[in-house]
């Protein structure tokens, strides 16, 4: 089993729907991570975040580090937001390190 | 936020050659600088850890000799790939941070083919 699973691992929506990926994780942490890769290979930090919500512009990230999972919701989706969602976490083990997830593919149709 | 700078974005080399792919942190000192390996539709592989004035920490698997990482200073690591064949040709990508738990930045990539 992986230390970081995501899902769904592929996801079409519609312009305008809401979107939500979520993210489990089996190690302990203190923070995680969300990354976004375009088609062209770059890597956007879009999140870190070790407790609640936060929000910027139509993305909000929320985590429940009890419950050892965390969500990455898109309002509004445009097709510029079309590409892969990456969940990726520090274990406490491994200083900075990340252990990441497989990532999600958001396809966001016009 | 910080901005990290690869270079280059792309390169293409004869087999038996070697590459240098640089990282920069722009606007940050970067104490710890990660090299990624990354096949198409698959995740992020880490390759080493870099830190500045160290000795690199490479990854179960990965050549010491054949990817050679320096971190001379707090805003610039490098990853060679020596006496690169097909089978090294690949998307590189490195982060820096300012230490750990703290937020990570990617360069933009190097896609290296290998002829």
């Amino acid at each position: 089993k992986n230390e970081v699973e995501q899902s769904p691992q592929n996801l079409t929506a519609q312009e305008g729907e809401f979107i939500t990926i979520n993210c489990s994780y089996s190690v302990g942490i203190s923070a995680l991570h969300w990354l976004q890769q375009h088609p062209g290979g770059g890597i956007v930090s879009l999140f870190m975040l070790s407790s609640g919500k936060k929000k910027h512009g139509r993305l909000i990230a929320t985590i429940n580090i009890q419950e050892k999972h965390s969500s990455l919701h898109i309002t509004a989706s445009h097709p510029r937001d079309s590409a892969v969602y990456i969940c990726a976490v520090p274990p406490e083990t491994s200083g900075s390190r990340l252990t990441f997830g497989e990532g999600t593919q958001l396809t966001v149709n016009p | 936020g910080a901005v990290v700078s690869q270079h280059p974005s792309r390169v293409i080399c004869k087999s038996g050659t070697s590459v240098k792919i640089e990282c920069r942190s722009l606007d940050f000192q970067a104490t710890t600088m990660f090299w990624y390996r990354q096949f198409p539709k698959q995740s992020l592989m880490l390759m080493a850890t870099s830190n500045e004035g160290s000795k690199a920490t490479y990854e179960q698997g990965v050549e010491k000799d054949k990817f050679l990482i320096n971190h001379a200073s707090l805003t610039l690591s490098t990853l060679t790939v020596t006496s690169a064949h097909p089978e090294d040709s690949s998307f590189y990508i490195c982060s820096a941070q300012t230490g750990a738990n703290t937020e990570a930045f990617f360069g933009q990539g190097t896609r290296l083919t290998v002829v």
